[in-house]
């Protein structure tokens, strides 16, 4: 199985802050990563798809990078709605596997 | 609008089966495949499987196979996931996915989830 992990597990920002949430993966997945937002009621929301494609109705302050074994989720400018829970999935082989998670939290 | 409503969750004794259903709505439900993603208390995301449109194919992890069934009605819009032989770490809630299959395995909508819990 692919291992997913997320860094960091708790990211404490700002209003209006530039954030930055990484995934590693335990073998290439070339570009196969996918991110979803979880809210606090559990309620998830796709917002990227294969690295970098924005999800239609996601806002463009948020975006996807990387390659390989690496990649990243930023979010340019912090709002209200951003506090939430972030997760990473890789879909390059079965079984389709998800990172642990990343807290973004109102610092 | 696409909804995606599961049901069916409850208590279940170690040893025991439930059957989780999920009524999907505001799309052609048997154009897309569909999938079961479960999330344990205070933990992360586990892909549980997959079925393709007509639901002659089906995908499992290993964690579950053997164990669980994936299927679907198709005149009824419904996903079914059959659990037997439960155990404590079944523990979770069960969210029913729609999958982008063009675009790999990207779950472009999710049900609100129902919670089971396994429990003597």
């Amino acid at each position: 199985d692919i291992q997913m992990t997320q860094s960091p597990s708790s990211l404490p920002a700002s209003l209006g802050e530039r954030v930055t949430i990484s995934c590693r993966a335990s073998q290439g997945i070339s570009n196969n990563l996918n991110w979803y937002q979880q809210k606090p009621d559990g309620t998830i929301k796709p917002l990227i798809y294969y690295t970098s494609n924005l999800q239609s109705g996601v806002p463009s302050r948020f975006s996807g990078s990387g390659s390989g074994t690496d990649y990243s989720l930023t979010i340019s400018s912090l709002e209200p709605e951003d506090f939430a829970m972030y997760y990473c999935q890789q879909d390059a082989s079965f079984p389709l596997t998800f990172g642990s998670g990343t807290k973004l939290e109102i610092k | 609008e696409v909804q995606l409503v599961e049901s069916g969750g409850s208590l279940v004794q170690p040893g025991g089966s439930l059957k989780l259903s999920c009524v999907a709505s505001g799309f052609t439900f048997s154009n897309y495949w569909m999938d079961w993603v479960r999330q344990t208390p205070g933990k992360s995301l586990e892909w549980i499987g997959e079925i393709n449109t007509d639901g002659s194919k089906t995908n499992y992890a290993p964690s579950i196979k053997d164990r669980f069934t994936i299927s679907r009605d198709n005149a009824k819009s419904t996903l079914y996931l059959q659990m037997s032989n439960v155990k404590s770490d079944d523990t979770a809630i069960y969210y029913c996915t729609r999958i982008r299959r063009e675009l790999g395995h990207y779950f472009d909508y999710w049900g609100q989830g129902v919670m089971v819990t396994v429990s003597s």
